[in-house]
C-alpha cells in the first residue's frame, strides 16, 4: 500500500535556527497538509497545499513558518528562527482530494518528525 | 465555530470485551466527522469518517461509529477487543460546508487492552 514517509524520524536543533521538514506525500495526489502535537496536546492542523499555494492555515501558521513543494515529489515545512515552544512532532499528510464528508478521498498520515528544541 | 470532546483520556479493556471510545462535537456547519488510530511510532490512519447518507458508519478492523445528531455525538464501539487494537485513538470534526476544511481535533484516547 502506498504511504506517506517523513525525514528525519527525530531533529534536534538550536533556538534560532531553521529547521526544515520533509514530506514525500503518496505519488497521485493533489493535496498536502501539516499538523503539529506538542506533546501531551491535541494535534492541531497546520496548512493545507494545493496547486503551488497555500489553500487555508490556522492561526498557528505565521511568518515563522513556510511550505514548498520544491520539485514533483516532496513537500517541505521551513520552520525559521526556531523557538523551544516549536518542539512537538510535526505530521504531513496527503489526500487525492478534499476530504469532506461526501467525498471518497482520504487523509494519508506519515509517521512523523520529531522536533525537538534545545 | 467548532470544537471536539474525548470524554475518556484513557479506556481500559479486556481482550474479547467490548470497546466504547467516546466523542462529542459541536459545530456551526454540518460536519464531517472521523476517526482516526494511532499506533506507536506509526503515522495516523483513519478508521471511518461519517457520511450524511447513513449514520451507523461501519470502518476497518470491526470497528463502527453511529453519528447522534440530538446528542452530538460520535462514539466509536467494537464488540470485541483485541490485543493489536492498543493504540491512541482520535476523533476530528470539519466543517462540511462554508468553504473552509480546517479539521479539529479531539485530544485523544489510550485504548489499553488487557490478555
Amino acid at each position: 500500500e502506498p504511504e506517506v514517509t517523513q525525514t528525519p524520524s527525530h531533529q534536534v536543533t538550536q533556538m534560532g535556527q531553521e529547521v526544515i521538514l520533509r514530506c514525500v506525500p503518496i505519488s497521485n495526489h493533489l493535496y498536502f497538509y501539516w499538523y503539529r502535537q506538542i506533546l501531551g496536546q491535541k494535534v492541531e492542523f497546520l496548512v493545507s497545499f494545493y496547486n503551488n499555494e497555500i489553500s487555508e492555515k490556522s492561526e498557528i501558521f505565521d511568518d515563522q513558518f513556510s511550505v514548498e513543494r520544491p520539485d514533483g515529489s516532496n513537500f517541505t515545512l521551513k520552520i525559521r528562527s526556531t523557538k523551544l515552544e516549536d518542539s512537538a512532532m510535526y505530521f504531513c499528510a496527503s489526500s487525492a482530494g478534499v476530504p469532506l464528508a461526501g467525498s471518497t478521498d482520504t487523509q494519508y498520515f506519515g509517521p512523523g518528525t520529531r522536533l525537538t528544541v534545545l | 465555530a467548532q470544537s471536539v470532546t474525548q470524554l475518556d483520556s484513557h479506556v481500559s479493556v479486556s481482550e474479547g470485551t467490548p470497546v466504547l471510545l467516546r466523542c462529542n462535537y459541536s459545530s456551526s456547519y454540518s460536519p464531517s466527522l472521523f476517526w482516526y488510530v494511532q499506533h506507536p511510532n506509526k503515522g495516523l490512519q483513519l478508521l471511518l469518517k461519517y457520511t450524511s447518507a447513513a449514520t451507523l458508519v461501519k470502518g476497518i478492523n470491526g470497528f463502527e461509529a453511529e453519528f447522534k445528531k440530538s446528542e452530538t455525538s460520535f462514539h466509536l464501539t467494537k464488540p470485541s477487543a483485541h490485543m493489536s487494537d492498543a493504540a491512541e485513538y482520535f476523533c476530528v470534526v470539519s466543517p462540511l460546508s462554508g468553504g473552509s476544511y480546517i479539521p479539529t481535533f479531539g485530544r485523544g484516547t489510550s485504548l489499553i487492552v488487557h490478555p
